[in-house]
């Protein structure tokens, strides 16, 4: 394992489906992020899971949106009855804890098209 | 909410110019990160500073924190075709903030051969 992983890459959807992303973190990171990207910006915080207790969620994240870390390790990003201003791209990160400077790392993120 | 300002928006040069690219923010972080990103990749990390004044140098890349830890900068040196990309400043408040990154816009980044 030599990074963090996301699965899919790409998701097309039409409006009102839900779907549902994958992240595996470095293999030793306690500390796991989820991220959206529109084109054009920089990445917006979304959620924080530090193992598996969700500790902080940002207000972009709407009542149709929810993600766990069951076991500590994956994380999956679940989105309900998409929207087309959905589509973005998603993010995952993970980090150490008591690392020193919360270095965190990026998966290749997954681009959501909600048509 | 802290925010970050990152200037400019886009840069487009010749192979062998030198560029610098700015983030400024009114507040303090306790370290701040540089990463570059490729069109549909995700953001890889380039460096982290952490004290005020730090300076760090990756090859023809210099950053800089400033004194106060409220503004970075990033300066190449004689830019290649292989610099092109997306370059994104991130702080890291650090307290409560449970290590989540605050961004800047991105800076654009093109360099012609």
């Amino acid at each position: 394992d030599t990074g963090v992983s996301q699965d899919p890459r790409h998701k097309i959807t039409k409006r009102g489906q839900n779907v549902t992303f994958r992240c595996d973190p470095i293999s030793e990171h306690n500390r796991l992020y989820w991220y959206r990207q529109t084109l054009g910006q920089g990445p917006e915080f979304l959620t924080y899971f530090q193992n598996e207790a969700q500790l902080e969620k940002s207000r972009l994240l709407s009542d149709r949106f929810s993600a766990e870390r069951p076991k500590g390790s994956f994380s999956t990003l679940e989105i309900q009855r998409t929207e087309q201003g959905d589509s973005a791209m998603y993010l995952c990160a993970s980090s150490l804890a008591g690392s020193g400077y919360n270095e965190q790392f990026f998966g290749p993120g997954t681009r959501l098209t909600v048509l | 909410t802290q925010l970050l300002e990152q200037s400019p928006q886009f840069l487009s040069i010749q192979e062998g110019e030198n560029l610098t690219v700015y983030c400024n923010s009114s507040s303090v972080f306790s370290s701040l990160q540089w990463y570059r990103q490729e069109p549909g990749e995700g953001p890889v990390l380039l460096v982290t500073v952490v004290t005020g004044g730090e300076v760090k140098k990756l090859k023809r890349l210099t950053f800089q924190f400033g004194d106060a830890r409220k503004d970075s900068s990033l300066h190449i040196t004689a830019a290649q075709p292989g610099d092109t990309g997306l370059y994104l400043c991130a702080g890291y408040a650090g307290g409560t903030s449970y290590g989540k990154l605050t961004f800047g816009q991105g800076t654009i980044l093109t360099v012609h051969p």
